[in-house]
């Protein structure tokens, strides 16, 4: 069985640009988390979606956006992009019914913004 | 409001020592789950343990055991016979029922055993 698979792993853009990282779940899971890890931060909830439709959404601006698609692969995209953004991103897939069972994560999509 | 607190932010131990790694949390949920997970160098988080709050019961997997203390709001985690390969950072997270699969993850405690 895959696990969760995230691309690219490794990014370097430019202050004020914007960028899209992808994830695939695990199949059959229709729950897909992003979080945001940094030293300073630790690990932050982004959103999460489920059958496309966004579910829940943490203390982000507005500059953090994210959808997902009919096969429960999901993207986020992150726009003006700012120094402060330099971070892991860590994709969650999680199946049904929700709370209690583990999510299931990827290796992250390392973002450097210059 | 933090909630989840590991207080230890860095262990050494010497290869086969035990070590325990301390986790405190708070919800106002009355159900709520706990996990553990390990980040090696690569970045992805291995999921470890999982409990329940209606579950105190607490075993032991392999190398692995936990002391769930739900009067003491504790989750701690014990490697046993600690092994090089178990040098990573483990996080706590609580993930509660009105928040659906929002996981809330504590800083982290790095662990080096040394050979």
């Amino acid at each position: 069985k895959a696990g969760v698979t995230q691309t690219p792993r490794y990014l370097i853009k430019t202050r004020g640009q914007q960028v899209t990282l992808s994830c695939s779940p695990i199949s059959g899971h229709r729950s897909v988390s992003w979080y945001q890890q940094t030293p300073g931060q630790g690990l932050q909830f982004l959103f999460e979606y489920f059958s496309e439709t966004q579910r829940n959404k943490g203390n982000f601006p507005g500059r953090f956006s994210g959808r997902q698609f009919s096969n429960s692969r999901s993207e986020m995209n992150v726009s003006t992009l700012e120094l402060g953004d330099s971070a892991l991103y860590l994709c969650a897939s999680k199946g049904d019914p929700p709370g209690n069972t583990e999510a299931f994560f990827g290796q992250g999509t390392r973002l450097t913004v210059v | 409001a933090q909630k989840v607190t590991q207080a230890q932010t860095e262990i050494s131990v010497v290869e086969k020592e035990d070590v325990t790694l301390d986790c405190v949390y708070e919800t106002r949920d009355t159900t709520y789950y706990l996990f553990w997970y390990k980040q090696p160098p690569s970045g992805e988080l291995v999921f470890l343990i999982r409990r329940n709050s209606f579950d105190e019961q607490n075993e032991i997997s392999g190398r692995y055991s936990w002391n769930f203390q739900k009067s003491t709001s504790s989750f701690n985690f014990t490697i046993t016979a600690s092994q090089v390969v178990d040098s990573a950072v483990y996080f706590c997270a609580l993930s509660e029922t009105n928040t659906g699969n929002q996981f809330y993850f504590g800083t982290g405690t790095s662990l080096t055993v040394i050979p």
